[in-house]
């Protein structure tokens, strides 16, 4: 069975550009979520989307938004990109039946921005 | 204070050794507690619940102290493989709280 997969691997883009991450949850898995992992930070919570709606969002700017497709995959989108929105960032996905905060993480992308 | 706070380490213990690491928490709403474990450059993977009676998984202990807030890891007889970064993650509904993580590294 594959695992919540994501893209790209790695991203590059420069300051005041717009980047977009890509996720696909574990097949049966309804939530999404994304995390934020900064250097010598712990990870953050961004979103979480189930059933195509937005659920939770953590304590970040209306700039990190997203969606979830029909087919349960997501989209993580980051407007105007600062330095400091370089990081690694997370997807991880749980099933529909069974506790939530049971989540299955994906590698990541890492965003590097300049 | 943080939400989820642990010791950073690094922990350097020799192959064999016998390993605490400690977490505590500063939401009392929190309802349930995990232990993950994320080797370098790669993605979290759970490696164990934590429950309030406590639990163990082969060389795996874990412990709950509601009253504290509290919670620990105990990895005995360490082996190479268990070198990594263990992050102590609260749960209050269905966003997850990560600790920064208590980096292990065990040496032959």
């Amino acid at each position: 069975e594959a695992g919540v997969t994501q893209s790209p691997t790695h991203l590059i883009k420069t300051r005041g550009q717009q980047a977009t991450l890509r996720c696909s949850p574990i097949s049966g898995h309804t939530s999404v979520y994304w995390y934020q992992q900064a250097l010598g930070l712990g990870l953050q919570f961004l979103l979480w989307y189930d059933e195509g709606e937005e659920r939770n969002r953590g304590n970040f700017p209306p700039r990190f938004s997203g969606r979830q497709f029909p087919n349960y995959s997501s989209e993580l989108n980051v407007n105007a990109l600062e330095l400091e929105d370089s990081a690694l960032y997370l997807c991880a996905s749980s099933p529909r039946q069974g506790p939530k905060n049971i989540q299955y993480f994906g590698a990541g992308t890492r965003l590097s921005v300049l | 204070r943080k939400e989820v706070e642990q010791d950073p380490g690094p922990f350097n213990v020799p192959e064999g050794a016998t390993v605490a690491f400690n977490c505590t928490y500063s939401n009392s709403a929190s309802q349930s507690f995990f232990w993950y474990r994320q080797d370098c450059r790669k993605e979290p993977k759970l490696l164990m619940s934590v429950y309030s009676s406590g639990n163990e998984d082969g060389r795996f202990t874990a412990q709950l102290n509601r009253a504290s807030q509290y919670i620990s890891l105990l990895i005995r007889d360490s082996k190479l493989s268990d070198s990594a970064t263990y992050l102590c993650v609260v749960a209050a509904g269905t966003a997850l709280i990560f600790g920064k993580g208590t980096t292990l590294s065990v040496s032959s």
